[in-house]
């Protein structure tokens, strides 16, 4: 398995402003997602976290309003640009290790995020 | 575009007796297949997982599920259930893609336990 923490693990923030939050992984990892979970809702892939290139983004999610980083291989960041009270979700990383073979994907604890 | 369905929003069992959760699918190809438990406040925790081969696969916490291609099922099921089991549950398919594979979710199930 995987040893996964997000910061922070949750937020209020007021809307029109930005939020990082950051994903640590004990381990290296070949795959890194960002998945949205809206009020009472599914978790919804935004992007899969590249290393060294650009983040694929899902259709619906652009890079404007959720840049991603992912500077190496056991961490990465998604930022909530310009935020609205639509936003206001849990965002969660999820990784897995190895590339191309049949893997589990795990899931970090989340953060939850209010906007006012 | 594969999607998930678990018709059930919301089940209520009493503690002790039988659970079956239901999942349905659609994928063209064969699929991976998950079922993720997510108890309040918390992230996701993997309960069992259905790559290839044997169709019925056992899980962690008791948990069993049976993968069935002619009914593009694959519920969850669990003989006696305990009050800590009260939580959300989340099917989910795994597309092939480019090396990897990547989750689409069902709803959720939120299981409630009676005493």
């Amino acid at each position: 398995s995987a040893v996964i923490s997000q910061k922070p693990s949750r937020d209020i923030c007021q809307r029109g402003t930005s939020l990082t939050i950051q994903c640590q992984v004990d381990s290296q990892v070949t795959m890194m997602f960002w998945y949205r979970q809206q009020p009472g809702q599914s978790l919804t892939l935004i992007a899969t976290a590249n290393q060294g290139s650009e983040a694929t983004y899902e259709s619906g999610f652009v890079i404007d309003k959720f840049p991603i980083s992912r500077p190496n291989l056991t961490f990465s960041t998604l930022t909530v640009s310009n935020m609205s009270p639509e936003d206001s979700s849990i965002y969660l990383c999820s990784v897995q290790r190895d590339r191309g073979r049949e893997d589990t994907q795990y899931f970090g604890p989340g953060t939850r995020l209010t906007v006012l | 575009a594969q999607s998930v369905t678990q018709p059930d929003i919301h089940i209520t069992v009493s503690e002790g007796a039988s659970l079956e959760l239901r999942c349905n699918y659609s994928y063209g190809a064969t699929p991976y297949l998950f079922w993720y438990v997510q108890s309040p406040g918390q992230g996701l925790q993997l309960l069992l997982k259905y790559f290839s081969g044997d169709t019925l696969v056992q899980g962690i916490k008791g948990f069993e599920a049976e993968f069935k291609r002619s009914q593009s099922s694959f519920n969850l099921r669990k003989p006696s259930v305990h009050w800590s089991d009260a939580a959300e549950y989340f099917c989910a398919v795994g597309a092939t893609g480019a090396g990897s594979y990547q989750l689409t979710f069902g709803k959720g199930t939120k299981l409630s336990v009676i005493p």
